[in-house]
């Protein structure tokens, strides 16, 4: 079964409209998720990197007052797209490190989001 | 900076064999294989870590040069479920960065 999951699948909202997408660890703790961007039919693109407790790390070229995140919980990341545009519909996919043994990164369902 | 995979698409008729390559111009710490599916989320394959490894499962199998920062992933004897893209993700780091990826190679299996 999945071990990390997000929500939602997908979602449709109004052009200047914020969203909110969750990653959570279903059963391991991760202090670090890592959030990618994957537009169609290219590759995935990391965003930022979770920190638990601590501030978001982006990567250069993403805009940290539009792309939110928040790691509240050692099982739980957040990200939330604000106003956004329709050039921000894309395929958003989270993914966190199990550390207690052969340090996979596994990956949520992934969250379509079209803006309209 | 993004690992280099080829070939960047290959098709092949069911029980043949393919060869994925992935190949970076800086040290690696470790490689990572997803396959994805049209509209899902990658699904973890293998992970091989620096040291020079070799790893697999079924069908699947993976190594990983350390001296030339190169990984392949060997499918063999290729199954209809096999097909999709494959990426490689790679670490440079000390395993707590994320993974960067490659453009990915398209696997077309026909019956």
């Amino acid at each position: 079964g999945a071990v990390v999951s997000q929500h939602p699948s997908w979602v449709i909202c109004k052009s200047g409209t914020s969203v909110k997408i969750e990653c959570r660890s279903l059963d391991f703790q991760a202090t670090t998720m890592f959030w990618y961007r994957q537009f169609p039919k290219q590759s995935l693109m990391l965003m930022a990197t979770s920190n638990e407790g601590s501030k978001a790390t982006y990567e250069q070229g993403v805009e940290k007052d539009k792309f939110l995140i928040n790691h509240a919980s050692l099982t739980l990341s957040t990200l939330t797209v604000t106003s956004a545009h329709p050039e921000d519909s894309s395929f958003y996919i989270c993914s966190a490190r199990d550390n207690r043994g052969g340090n996979t990164i596994y990956f949520g369902e992934g969250s379509w989001l079209t803006v309209v | 900076q993004q690992p280099v995979q080829s070939p960047q698409a290959v098709i092949l008729r069911e029980g043949e064999d393919a060869v994925i390559n992935c190949s970076s111009s800086k040290a690696l710490y470790s490689v990572h294989w997803y396959r994805q599916k049209h509209g899902e989320a990658p699904v973890f394959l293998m992970i091989l870590l620096k040291g020079g490894e070799q790893k697999g499962h079924d069908k699947i199998s993976a190594s990983f040069n350390e001296k030339k920062q190169q990984s392949s992933l060997y499918l063999t004897a290729s199954q209809l479920s096999y097909s999709g893209t494959y990426f490689c993700g790679t670490e440079s780091g000390g395993g707590a960065d994320g993974l960067t990826f490659g453009k990915g190679t398209h696997l077309i299996i026909q019956p």
